[in-house]
């Protein structure tokens, strides 16, 4: 079965500093890679995925995520947040099951910018 | 474009009732899922289903019931609600069989009292 760790449950950082939130995967078949938003009382959005080739991939907003097969984790940057990025982000693993994909969220990290 | 609807979004019930939460798609996406979201547990999967009069089990089940007699609506029932059921409850669909984004409604908040 797969599974999907962050490792940090919130991250406070500055303004206009840079981020990196932490997200581990186990799976024993190949997956794919999913980071998603929730701003406060909506429903979740996805920010940016891996599917296949590069293993940078990057959102419309500044953030960025690199696949590492060998350390198995997905993790998220963003190089300057802005007060508008304070979110909860989820770290999901999507791997074939029955003729489906099953999708397997993580726990959340509560992004905190301050001003 | 009204994407995933779910009503109601605040609901609080007594132990022992009933209620059914719905959930509604216009994009035609054959797949479609409950998801319960409890603080430092992330999102966990109740309920899917990949069509019309096909649903299946997820990680958490017990409690709720689920039908899909159109490819529009999707809706989790609770027959006897218990406080362990208090959740911020997420319905999201997909186009079927792919690694297409998932499309969450808004949410609806339970409290079982």
């Amino acid at each position: 079965a797969q599974s999907v760790t962050q490792l940090d449950s919130q991250v406070p950082v500055f303004e206009e500093a840079p981020v990196e939130l932490r997200c581990n995967y186990s799976s024993s078949v190949s997956v794919y890679l999913f980071w998603y938003v929730q701003y406060p009382n909506q429903g979740l959005q996805l920010l940016l995925k891996y599917l296949s080739g590069s293993t940078l991939v990057e959102s419309i907003n500044g953030f960025e995520a690199e696949f590492n097969k060998s350390q198995t984790s997905f993790h998220l940057r963003k190089p300057s947040v802005h007060i508008s990025d304070t979110a909860e982000y989820f770290c999901a693993v999507s791997v074939p099951s029955g003729g489906y994909q099953k999708v397997t969220f993580g726990t959340g990290t509560k992004l905190q910018v301050i001003p | 474009n009204a994407g995933v609807t779910q009503t109601p979004k605040f609901q609080v019930l007594k132990t022992g009732q009933s209620m059914t939460l719905q959930c509604a798609q216009d994009m035609n996406h054959e797949y479609m899922s409950w998801y319960r979201q409890d603080p430092g547990m992330g999102l966990r999967l109740i309920h899917y289903s990949v069509g019309a009069g096909i649903t299946d089990q997820g990680e958490v089940p017990n409690g709720y019931n689920v039908s899909r007699s159109t490819t529009e609506d999707f809706p989790l029932r609770l027959l006897s609600a218990a406080p362990s059921q208090t959740s911020v409850y997420f319905c999201a669909s997909k186009r079927g069989w792919t690694n297409e984004k998932l499309f969450f409604g808004s949410g609806t908040q339970l409290s079982v009292l």
